[in-house]
């Protein structure tokens, strides 16, 4: 695809609900970054792919976090039991390579709102 | 880990005039620099990069530099434009073992060119 694609791009979700959120990598990207963006901050860290392997959850939140790739392409998201402090805007990211220094795209976000 | 500290939060300048945001970061073994444009609602946008291995570089209007002595590097706006108002965002890559790297983000600076 033309870039990188991520739905919905806005979800509403009462306290304790689960939600899925989905990424499309640009087709051909090995590696697949997911961050949290709270409001007037910047993009932080939650965790990366390399094809469909997890090398590194250390910042997912909590164990209610959990990511999965089982393809090497589209990955999902998924906040269990979710809390008021889980709102925030979730990017996607993705590169050509590993090996670091590549430029990662970044996916317009999913805006989640807990209420 | 690796901290960026980006300053100023905010900046405020006329049209034709030059933007000057800096950043620092904590992890001498930080290797990659980006920069990144965010508008209102929108994806970050890589806008210009610079590796270790260089100390400036330039695309058009925009250039950037590093100092690795002193951990710090720098984004310059020059002949603004309105269409130059956003948040940007600094980023420093720390290397994962050999296989990735994971971008630490700034605070941002909310940059506004008036017409």
């Amino acid at each position: 695809g033309a870039g990188v694609s991520q739905s919905p791009r806005y979800k509403v979700a009462k306290r304790g609900q689960d939600v899925a959120l989905r990424c499309d990598p640009i087709s051909g990207h090995v590696s697949l970054f997911w961050y949290q963006q709270a409001l007037g901050q910047g993009p932080e860290f939650l965790t990366y792919f390399q094809n469909e392997a997890q090398l590194d959850k250390s910042g997912l939140p909590s164990d209610r976090f959990f990511a999965e790739r089982p393809e090497g392409s589209v990955s999902t998201l998924k906040i269990q039991r979710t809390l008021q402090e889980d709102s925030a805007v979730y990017l996607c990211a993705s590169s050509l390579s590993t090996g670091g220094s590549q430029p990662q795209h970044f996916g317009d976000g999913t805006r989640l709102s807990i209420l | 880990g690796e901290n960026v500290e980006q300053h100023p939060s905010t900046l405020s300048v006329q049209e034709g005039d030059s933007a000057v945001i800096k950043c620092t970061y904590s992890d001498s073994a930080s290797n990659y620099f980006p920069w990144y444009k965010q508008e209102l609602g929108k994806r970050p946008q890589l806008i210009i990069d610079i590796r270790s291995n260089v100390g400036e570089k330039k695309d058009q209007r925009i250039a950037v530099t590093l100092n690795k002595t002193a951990k710090h590097f720098s984004l310059h706006i020059t002949e603004t434009q309105p269409e130059d108002s956003a948040v940007y965002f600094c980023a420093a890559e720390e290397i994962r073992g050999t296989s990735y790297g994971k971008l630490t983000f700034g605070q941002g600076t909310i940059l506004t060119v008036h017409p």
